[in-house]
C-alpha cells in the first residue's frame, strides 16, 4: 500500500528559528512531492513542491530537500514567524497502475511558532 | 479568480440520517476531488472525477457514500445512512486535468465539517 509517513506530529519553534518537518515514502511510483499548509477552518493550500529529479527547491523562507535514494524529503522553514503557525502536510503524487495522479498525504505536523 | 466553493460549512446530524455536500470547482478545472479529513489526519481521497467521469473511487465506502458531477462542473457528495465514524471535514479540490503539466496543483475549498451524533 502506498504510504507517506510524516514526522514530527507537532513542533514548537521560537520566532526566528528553523522549523524542519520530515517525510518518508515507500513506493517509488511517485512523481511529484508537494507540501500543503492548512490554517484552522481553512482548506489546505499548496506551499511548495518538488520533482524527484531535483534535490532542493527554495521559495523565499521555504525549502524542500529531497533524497531520492533514501526516499525522504523534508520542509525547512527559515526565520520562522508566528504567522507560520499552522498544520503542514507533505504529499506524494501517485503514478501507479491507476495512473490518476492522486495525492497521498502524510499525517500532518502542527507547527507553533512562539513570539 | 474565485476559489473552490463548498456548502454548507458545518452540518450536525444524527447517525442513520442522510447528508449532502455541494462543491463548485474553479472555472476551467476539469478534475474534481472529494477528500475526507478526520481530525488529526491528512486528507484521504474518496473520489476523483475528470469531467463527468469517475477515475478513482477506490476508497469510497460505496454502501453509504455516493457522488455525482453533473455537466462536468458542480459536484455533490452524499452519505446515507451516516455513521459516527463519518464525523470529519469533507474537502473538495479541483485541478487542471491529469496528466497536464498543471494537474499537480490542487486547489482546496474550505471544507464542510460534519458531526454525526
Amino acid at each position: 500500500q502506498q504510504q507517506v509517513k510524516q514526522s514530527p506530529q507537532s513542533l514548537i519553534v521560537q520566532k526566528g528559528g528553523i522549523s524542519i518537518i520530515n517525510c518518508a515514502y515507500e513506493n517509488t511510483a511517485f512523481d511529484y512531492f508537494p507540501w500543503y499548509q492548512q490554517f484552522p477552518g481553512k482548506g489546505p493550500a499548496l506551499l511548495i513542491a518538488i520533482r524527484p529529479d531535483v534535490s532542493e527547491k527554495k521559495e523565499g523562507r521555504f525549502t524542500i530537500s529531497f533524497n531520492k535514494s533514501a526516499k525522504q524529503f523534508s520542509l525547512h522553514i527559515m526565520d520562522s514567524q508566528p504567522g507560520d503557525s499552522a498544520t503542514y502536510f507533505c504529499a506524494a503524487r501517485s503514478t501507479g497502475s491507476s495512473n490518476t495522479g492522486k495525492l497521498i498525504f502524510g499525517q500532518g505536523t502542527t507547527l507553533q511558532v512562539k513570539p | 479568480e474565485a476559489g473552490v466553493a463548498q456548502s454548507p460549512r458545518y452540518k450536525i446530524i444524527e447517525k442513520r440520517q442522510s447528508v449532502a455536500f455541494w462543491c463548485n470547482p474553479i472555472s476551467g478545472h476539469a478534475t474534481l476531488y472529494w477528500y475526507q479529513q478526520i481530525l488529526g489526519q491528512g486528507p484521504k481521497l474518496l473520489i476523483q472525477f475528470q469531467n463527468n467521469g469517475v477515475v478513482d473511487d477506490s476508497q469510497l465506502p460505496k454502501d453509504r457514500f455516493s457522488a455525482e458531477r453533473l455537466k462536468g462542473v458542480d459536484s455533490t457528495l452524499k452519505i446515507q445512512p451516516a455513521k459516527l465514524e463519518d464525523s470529519a471535514v469533507y474537502l473538495c479540490a479541483s485541478s487542471f486535468p491529469f496528466p497536464s503539466g498543471r494537474a499537480y496543483e490542487q486547489y482546496f475549498g474550505p471544507g464542510t465539517r460534519l458531526t454525526v451524533t
